[in-house]
């Protein structure tokens, strides 16, 4: 079983909308998640992290964090052409039994904003 | 305040040839990381280093696969004897302690 998956598959939303991208994790002991965005030929760009219960807003940016549910979400408000791009939800380094610098990346979840 | 810097950002090389990346992390990030990503594929962790030691390798090919962080200068992946299948994007990270990663902009490794 992976550590962190994605659930959602290539997501659609029509500009303005509200983009929710979703993850699940196995590990009830994690405290920490990072979302990453690629954009296509780029390298991945740190958008939020979260280490606490709850939410975290940064702009149109939410990143929610339910440790009970053990789901991890991204909210983009107010979405726009430009966010189109692959989502990528990380668990905490040392996941699963590795090192604490490793980072487990998955295939992510391509965003389609479109006007 | 400089991001991760990697060189070159394109690199040809001949089959059989060496190639050698470049990584400098971002001011007082004593922790780099190195990921790969073959076309249509995700990122996939190579090697963990601090300043002149590895920390964890076990992304690493056994052969010809090699990485160093000097206590001067930038981190530096080698690949002897490259293959086609080497042609790939080289990211390299960095983080302040073993938190939140930041890319670098990539090296795109082409193998003819």
């Amino acid at each position: 079983q992976k550590e962190v998956e994605q659930n959602s598959g290539p997501l659609s939303v029509p500009e303005g909308a509200i983009a929710s991208l979703n993850c699940t994790y196995s590990d009830r002991g994690s405290q920490s998640f990072f979302w990453y965005r690629q954009y296509s030929g780029k390298s991945p760009e740190l958008i939020m992290f979260i280490y606490s219960n709850g939410d975290k807003e940064d702009g149109r940016f939410t990143a929610q964090l339910n440790k009970a549910s053990q789901y991890v979400s991204l909210l983009i408000r107010d979405s726009q052409p430009s966010d189109s791009a692959t989502y990528l939800c990380v668990g905490p380094p040392g996941a699963g039994g590795t090192s604490y610098g490793k980072l487990t990346f998955g295939q992510g979840t391509i965003l389609t904003v479109h006007p | 305040n400089a991001g991760v810097m990697q060189n070159p950002r394109h690199l040809v090389r001949r089959r059989g040839q060496e190639a050698r990346l470049r990584c400098s992390p971002m001011k007082g990030h004593s922790h780099v990381y190195w990921y790969r990503q073959l076309p249509e594929e995700g990122l996939k962790f190579m090697v963990y280093l601090q300043k002149e030691n590895i920390i964890d390798e076990s992304g690493m090919p056994k052969e010809r696969f090699s990485a160093e962080f000097p206590k001067e200068g930038p981190s530096i992946l080698r690949i002897q004897q490259v293959v086609r299948g080497d042609s790939a994007a080289y990211f390299c990270a960095s983080s302040p302690q073993s938190g939140e990663q930041y890319f670098g902009p990539g090296t795109r490794l082409t193998v003819t």
